[in-house]
């Protein structure tokens, strides 16, 4: 497809497990960030890859989260022993490299913390 | 440092009215972006209009428009003649190049009701 694709739609976990998700970005864009939206929020800044460089991971609340992007291409945000804070939109965005370039969205994970 | 606030938390408007989402932002950077972007209730959120800050040209795109004032730091959003279809949550993002991150921050957004 020719748009940001996320994996899975919807999660559902218990607290404590480890979840991943995945993001495939529209093909050629170097930029990808992840971003959390929790219910009636903005999207709040999680990371940011630039090719398979992690250039910034100001915004990851804890070392519970991890997100990669090993080839440059498709990334994943794990997360570790899961709480129930953690549940929210998770939001995968892909640019061309620069600020001045707009992010396009995939749907989003919809988790949920049990 | 970096901040985006848009006051109105929720609009309802009839349709045919105009309605302006108003947006307030805070940089120390002399470089930075604003974007305006539109999250309908299936959820993926959708570009609407990118200003860089050293053009405060306003710009009309068919029943948009965007008033950008450095002055003030604002970055208002008019729908003219606004349709159902326009009911959204609207969000205004800034991209403060601050670090070289390209990292946007969020506004909490404004959700747009328009009723026929």
């Amino acid at each position: 497809g020719a748009g940001v694709s996320q994996s899975p739609r919807y999660k559902v976990a218990k607290r404590g497990q480890d979840v991943a998700l995945r993001c495939d970005p529209i093909s050629g864009h170097v930029s990808l960030f992840w971003y959390q939206q929790a219910l009636g929020q903005g999207p709040e800044f999680l990371t940011y890859f630039q090719n398979e460089a992690q250039l910034d991971k100001s915004g990851l609340p804890s070392d519970r989260f991890f997100a990669e992007r090993p080839e440059g291409s498709v990334s994943t945000l794990k997360i570790q022993r899961t709480q129930q804070e953690d549940s929210a939109v998770y939001l995968c965005a892909s640019s061309l490299a620069g600020p001045n370039q707009p992010q396009h969205f995939g749907d989003g994970t919809r988790l949920s913390i049990l | 440092a970096q901040k985006v606030t848009q006051a109105q938390t929720e609009i309802s408007v009839v349709e045919k009215e105009d309605v302006t989402l108003d947006c307030v932002y805070e940089t120390r950077d002399t470089t930075y972006y604003l974007f305006w972007y539109k999250q309908p209730p299936s959820g993926e959120l959708v570009f609407l209009i990118r200003r860089n800050s050293f053009d405060e040209q306003n710009e009309i795109s068919g029943r948009y428009s965007w008033n950008f004032q450095k002055s003030t730091s604002s970055f208002n959003f008019t729908i003219t003649a606004s349709q159902v279809v326009d009911s959204a949550v609207y969000f205004c993002a800034l991209s403060p190049w601050e670090g070289g991150s390209e990292k946007l921050v969020f506004g909490k957004g404004t959700k747009l009701t328009v009723n026929p």
